[in-house]
């Protein structure tokens, strides 16, 4: 059981160019997250989907967009990166039930220069 | 949304028991408490979660007063391996539709020899 998959592990970008970050879990959860960590805090959420084909904004997610045409993929995309989206990007699942514990995958490096 | 106030570090010996107190004061009736624990370049792994009591599982011990206004997590003879950040996280405790869960800066615990 691989849990949650992301990939690239980690990825030098030119400002401006477009970037999409691909998630995908195999433990049917209801939910998926996509959080962005910087250097030395805590995370903070881009954006969630609580169900396939639905999907919200979460704390910071200017410059950020999210699909869920499944259950198993949440890829996040950059439309025209810039230099202060360099972060560490998480993606999470979790059951979306009132315990609400996710899970969360070993992350993507992000470097844009 | 319900905020969690955390020592920002700690520092323990191999052998100790280390409890780390998160202060939550606006949690929400039917909101749980999660501890997750977070080693450098990889993702929160949870920890334990609990509602109101006393918790315990194979790696820690989460007690929870009667208001419930702050948890301690208890981790019993620390060893080295258990240098990390750890969370503390509240749900925001209303039907919104998403599961807004708000990562503080933790708590960083350094474990010597």
């Amino acid at each position: 059981i691989a849990g949650i998959t992301q990939a690239p592990t980690s990825q030098i970008l030119a400002a401006g160019r477009r970037m999409t970050l691909r998630c995908t879990q195999d433990m049917r959860h209801n939910a998926m997250y996509w959080y962005r960590q910087d250097l030395g805090l805590g995370l903070r959420l881009i954006h969630y989907s609580n169900t396939a084909g639905t999907t919200g904004k979460g704390e910071v997610p200017d410059g950020y967009s999210v699909s869920r045409a499944n259950t198993d993929d949440f890829p996040l995309t950059l439309a025209s990166a810039v230099p202060s989206q360099t972060s560490v990007y998480f993606c999470a699942s979790s059951t979306a039930d009132s315990t609400d514990t996710q899970y969360f995958g070993p992350g993507t490096r992000l470097t844009v220069l | 949304l319900a905020k969690t106030t955390q020592p920002i570090s700690m520092d323990s010996y191999e052998g100790q028991e280390v409890n780390i107190t998160c202060s939550h004061n606006n949690i929400a009736t039917n909101d749980y408490i999660t501890w997750y624990q977070q080693f450098p370049s990889q993702g929160p792994r949870f920890i334990i979660q609990g509602y109101k009591t006393k918790v315990t599982n194979e790696v820690a011990s989460l007690f929870i007063p009667a208001d419930r206004k702050s948890s301690t997590l208890s981790l019993p003879r620390v060893s080295l391996s258990d240098t990390a950040v750890y969370y503390c996280l509240v749900g925001d405790g209303e039907d919104t539709g998403r599961r807004a869960l708000t990562f503080g800066s933790g708590t960083r615990l350094q474990v010597q020899p």
